[in-house]
């Protein structure tokens, strides 16, 4: 089955800096990609996500690459706020079956 | 609309016994899914279904069964509790017909097995 790596474990970065979370996945029949945000003590929640056959997707401050040759993609976070604190998930879907990273937790210092 | 519902929020259970966790959605979702997180694990699946009627096994089966008699209901079974499965358990369903896109997460429920 699909195996998923997620780096780093944690990041910490100063606020206004920008952020970046690197995921490798191994099966080169996944085709989705999303990235989860998780508040302490809350369900995980859907930020972004992109499909194969696109190499990058933005949504305001977030933005994610796909590099398929490689097998990895990534989340850039820009301008960070103490609200971005959290733990992000990577996860790399074929159709039924997706497959989380081990999350990364990043903390945003005032 | 409630979303992705499940019950209960916190169980505590002795070694060998059975319980289910239940899931319902109200968005008539055809895809649904279980999975537990521990810590330093991220998310595990453990069983999936595409529809009514339809179930599979995801990473970390061994242990627990599923059934989907109705689009709305995927029941989550623990047949003979054990220490390792103390977890938090998540359901999800996907806006995405079919198939695993755009999950959409219930709020969990923290199992703890002694």
């Amino acid at each position: 089955g699909e195996n998923v790596e997620q780096h780093p474990s944690t990041l910490s970065v100063q606020e206004g800096d920008s952020a970046v979370i690197k995921c490798t996945y191994s099966d080169s029949a996944s085709n989705y990609f999303p990235w989860y945000k998780q508040e302490l003590g809350k369900r995980p929640q859907l930020i972004i996500d992109i499909r194969s056959n696109v190499g990058e997707k933005k949504d305001q401050r977030i933005a994610v690459t796909l590099n398929k040759t490689a097998k990895h993609f990534s989340l850039h976070i820009t301008e960070t706020q103490p609200e971005d604190s959290a733990v992000y998930f990577c996860a790399a879907s074929n159709n039924n079956d997706m497959r989380f990273g081990a999350g990364t937790r990043l903390t945003v210092k005032p | 609309n409630a979303g992705v519902t499940q019950t209960p929020k916190f169980q505590v259970l002795k070694t060998g016994q059975s319980m289910t966790l239940q899931c319902a959605q109200d968005m008539n979702h055809e895809y649904m899914s279980w999975y537990r997180q521990d810590p330093g694990m991220g998310l595990r699946l453990i069983h999936y279904s595409v529809g009514a009627g339809i179930t599979d096994q995801g990473e970390v089966p061994n242990g627990y069964n599923v059934s989907r008699s109705t689009t709305e209901d995927f029941p989550l079974r623990l047949l003979s509790a054990a220490p390792s499965q103390t977890s938090v358990y998540f359901c999800a369903s996907s806006y995405s017909e079919g198939h695993a896109a755009k999950l959409f997460f219930g709020s969990g429920t923290q199992l703890s097995v002694l």
